[in-house]
């Protein structure tokens, strides 16, 4: 069946520091993918997402490509803010999982002035 | 713009006990789905409804129940709670389709005693 895979965590960095999460994914067709957020005591939000090959996702300095020969969607921010510390999903969805979102772990980043 | 309204936002439940808890969505969304986010677990999927009138089991459903009720309402039953379903449940909606995010509510956090 179809899984995502992300990075374990937490991710600790330094303010102003690059970004990178890791999500790669296994699909029997061909998904759209998606970065939710979680910031503390909040439920989860559209961070992002991509729906074809080659596209790029972004939002508040965040991106990430859709590599479909790679299977993969990284998350970049080329520099954090102690506001971004949060939990960052990776999920996709696709026809033959009925749309249902297939989700990541989840990725707990820890941003330090 | 309310979105995914989820009630309440805390409870406290002891063994045996019984509780719904309620969302409602003011999106027109088709589907309204139920995750449970325990830590280290990412989400889970208790219960979706792809239509009003319809649901089906997700991940985990057991001790569970739901009700569509009409478009906008899907409800979470623990007929009788287990400290094991000690959790924060998020309800979740969509327009059917696989380029369509979730938007979540901001959760209920249960704890079973």
């Amino acid at each position: 069946g179809d899984s995502v895979t992300q990075m374990e965590g937490p991710v600790t960095l330094s303010e102003e520091a690059f970004l990178t999460i890791n999500c790669t994914y296994t699909a029997t067709g061909y998904p759209s993918l998606f970065w939710y957020v979680q910031y503390p005591g909040e439920g989860l939000q559209l961070l992002l997402k991509a729906t074809k090959a080659d596209d790029k996702g972004s939002n508040k300095g965040f991106e990430a490509t859709y590599r479909k020969e790679t299977t993969s969607f990284h998350l970049e921010k080329g520099s954090v803010q102690v506001s971004d510390s949060a939990v960052y999903f990776c999920a996709l969805s696709e026809a033959g999982s009925n749309y249902q979102l297939i989700w990541g772990a989840g990725t707990k980043l820890i941003i330090k002035p | 713009n309310a979105g995914v309204t989820q009630t309440p936002k805390f409870q406290v439940l002891k063994t045996g006990q019984s509780m719904t808890l309620q969302c409602a969505q003011d999106m027109n969304h088709n589907s309204m789905y139920w995750y449970r986010q325990d830590p280290g677990m990412g989400l889970r999927l208790i219960y979706y409804s792809a239509s009003e009138g319809t649901t089906d089991k997700g991940e985990v459903p057991n001790g569970y129940n739901v009700s569509r009720l009409n478009k906008r309402e899907f409800s979470l039953r623990l007929e009788s709670a287990a400290p094991s379903q000690t959790s924060v449940y998020f309800c979740a909606s969509t327009l059917t389709g696989s380029n369509q995010p979730q938007h979540f509510g901001d959760g209920t956090r249960l704890s079973i005693l």
